[in-house]
């Protein structure tokens, strides 16, 4: 479905910082959470994955963790560098609906 | 590996011309197949996806179909543009539905 708003949340952060989106999901019986990572004018490129069965996944750089009790899966990005700055979409895939749902999307900017 | 092409990048039209938006997938078969819509600054809007040739189901009503006349093929059409089709169109592909999407380049469309 479409996640609407006029404005972006925005984390701003420091070369070189550890950085954390957040992302509350709307139903409890998702099963499956993805982070996409969106550069201005590209299409989203996948980051990570976790099934509801992990509370936590690492990969390079990048950690998901999630917490089903209070649906909220967050991102943390390790020593954030430039080349991240970018909108940050988190996804989720509800019973009942066919495709999976996005959420509103957290702009990151980082300076250097 | 499974790539996906979109085209064109770009494209400037004016009100109540045709459009087609091409998309095509390589290296899989019998992909789910999907067209985004995004505004500017906004999320992902589902427009269309289809499970198999000939097989398209809409998500909102509007001013655009879609054909999927081979199975790595999916195309997004209109007969008339409205000044409200313009916006950035992703095409997006994944083995299941509410699995994980790839993601096309993208199309800026804009209707003038």
């Amino acid at each position: 479905g479409e996640s609407v708003g006029l404005h972006l949340p925005t984390l701003s952060v420091q070369e070189g910082d550890n950085s954390i989106i957040n992302c509350a999901y709307s139903n409890s019986a998702s099963d499956y959470f993805i982070w996409y990572k969106q550069e201005s004018g590209k299409g989203p490129q996948f980051i990570i994955d976790i099934r509801s069965n992990m509370d936590k996944r690492q990969g390079q750089r990048v950690t998901v963790l999630l917490n089903k009790t209070v649906k909220h899966l967050s991102l943390q990005i390790a020593a954030t560098q430039p080349g991240d700055s970018a909108v940050y979409f988190c996804a989720e895939n509800p019973p009942g609906y066919s495709t999976l749902t996005f959420g509103k999307g957290t702009m990151l900017l980082v300076s250097p | 590996s499974q790539t996906i092409h979109q085209w064109p990048a770009t494209l400037v039209q004016p009100v109540g011309s045709p459009l087609s938006l091409e998309c095509t997938v390589e290296g899989t078969s019998n992909p789910n197949l999907y067209w985004y819509r995004q505004a500017a600054g906004r999320g992902l809007q589902l427009l269309f996806y289809s499970v198999g040739i000939g097989q398209i189901s809409s998500e909102v009503p509007q001013n655009l179909s879609a054909s999927r006349p081979q199975d790595r093929q999916f195309i997004l059409s209109s007969k008339k543009l409205l000044l409200s089709d313009s916006g950035f169109y992703l095409c997006a592909w994944s083995r299941a539905l509410n699995e994980k999407l790839f993601f096309g380049s993208g199309t800026q469309l804009s209707v003038l």
